[in-house]
């Protein structure tokens, strides 16, 4: 079976602070993506970074930087000196090429931060 | 370039009647997948298409859904008749490559 948690469902910082996501998947493919989608409170899914399962580099873009780790079937999402306009809700999602590339997401995490 | 674009944004109607979203994909996009929102819950997938035929629909929740995109173009998703429990926010992506999706604002239905 494939499953992602976010165990976290909502967080809530105050500026500048720093703050991380966490994500758990469970998959038997050897070869799957990993997601993650943040959807502000305008509604729409804005896509922020796919990950290859063969990839464990860590991936840094300014201010956000995701940490793979296959030893621990986590894709973490950090989020340095964060800011009002990261409020919003975050996805994160797995998908396998043997499963029609259908995402399958967690029940995502609210992070409100705070001025 | 345009995004994926949904209408109608918003769709309130009462138990029985019946609804039909569209959702028009990035030009040239093959692939076009429906998830869904339930309140509270994660987003969950419907189907999915290449160009006008259905890929994948093992996630229609039951035979009151039907998806058609004829052409290969724009998508549709009636609901008929909707029950309560198809409330929720149904959300359209395309992808060119089967690799990043890119979603559309989603269209929230709300069933009285």
């Amino acid at each position: 079976a494939q499953k992602v948690t976010q165990a976290q469902t909502e967080i809530s910082v105050v500026e500048k602070e720093d703050v991380t996501l966490d994500c758990v998947y469970e998959t038997r493919d050897t070869t799957y993506y990993l997601f993650w989608y943040k959807q502000p409170p305008s509604g729409e899914l804005v896509f922020l970074i796919r990950r290859n399962s063969f990839d464990e580099q860590n991936e840094i873009s300014g201010r956000y930087s995701w940490n793979f780790q296959k030893s621990t079937s986590s894709f973490n999402f950090t989020i340095t000196a964060s800011q009002v306009v990261d409020s919003a809700v975050y996805f994160c999602a797995l998908s396998t090429p043997y499963n029609t590339d259908k995402l399958i997401f967690g029940t995502g995490t609210r992070l409100q931060v705070f001025p | 370039e345009a995004g994926v674009t949904q209408f109608p944004s918003h769709s309130v109607i009462e138990k029985g009647q019946t609804v039909t979203l569209r959702c028009d994909p990035i030009s040239g996009h093959d692939n076009l997948y429906w998830y869904r929102r339930v309140m509270g819950k994660e987003i969950k997938f419907l189907l999915h298409f290449v160009k006008e035929s259905k890929q994948d629909e093992s996630g229609m929740p039951n035979n009151r859904f039907l998806a058609e995109r004829t052409g290969g173009t724009y998508s549709t998703l009636k609901v008929q008749p909707a029950e309560l429990e198809d409330s929720g926010v149904y959300f359209c992506a395309s992808s060119s490559n089967r690799a990043e999706q890119y979603f559309g604002p989603g269209t929230r239905l709300t069933v009285t």
